[in-house]
């Protein structure tokens, strides 16, 4: 059974950079049935989609919300294990709890797996 | 922009009701349309796929119809544990959207 451990500062000073892994066990992030990715829930608010990634052959290809594209960068690492998310100059409106996922390539991108989140808050 | 809109916003309702929850979509694609579970403090959870395909695991009481830019979950026979906020969710070209979400809150 697939699982997914978000980890990271859970506190970031406006303007820098936020720098989150998420862990992948009992499944691989090469699996391309499946698209792995990052979604985020500010704080009694609703969820956003904010970015996710497959391969094709040995290609990362990644998709990002159109909304962060200009400050956001979703990669992997080289053991195939780790999905890694950098988003540049933030603002206190990306306080969230960020939560990592596994999506169904093949039913429209369906979260069917998530991870228990990780809150992260911007503030000085 | 692409948009998913939820009605009701919020439903009050008691154990053993039916809740019907109605997600809109700006723009028609294909008849794929997610729903997720979120109780209080936890992530969400998938409960079904492709408009009506029930996740594993989810009580049957839980149902999805709808196709083109309407669909509809349907709770039947609510359960104590059932008292939490739905979000729907779309696909467009790449793009993953949500929906506003309902919560569901005990009458």
């Amino acid at each position: 059974q697939v699982q997914l451990q978000e980890s990271g500062p859970g506190l970031v000073k406006p303007s820098e950079t936020l720098s989150l892994t998420c862990t992948v066990s009992g499944d691989s992030i090469r699996n391309n049935n499946y698209y792995w990715g990052w979604i985020r829930q500010p704080p009694g608010k609703g969820l956003e989609w904010i970015g996710s990634m497959y391969y094709r052959g040995v290609t990362v290809i990644t998709y990002y919300n159109p909304s962060l594209k200009s400050r956001l960068a979703i990669s992997v690492d080289s053991s195939k294990t780790q999905l890694s998310l950098k988003l540049t100059s933030v603002t206190a409106t990306d306080t969230a709890m960020y939560y990592c996922g596994r999506l169904l390539r093949y039913s429209a991108a369906a979260v069917d797996s998530w991870g228990q989140g990780t809150l992260v808050t911007v503030s000085s | 922009d692409i948009q998913l809109t939820q009605s009701p916003s919020f439903v009050s309702a008691s154990v053993g009701d039916r809740v019907t929850i109605t997600c809109r979509a700006s723009q028609e694609t294909n008849n794929y349309l997610a729903w997720y579970q979120q109780r209080p403090g936890k992530a969400p959870k998938l409960l079904i796929h492709a408009a009506f395909t029930l996740q594993d695991g989810v009580p049957s009481r839980f149902s999805g119809s709808g196709s083109g830019t309407e669909f509809t979950l349907t709770i039947s026979n609510l359960q104590p544990e059932d008292f939490a906020t739905y979000y729907c969710q779309r696909l467009y070209d790449y793009e993953v959207i949500f929906g506003p979400g309902t919560t569901v809150d005990i009458k």
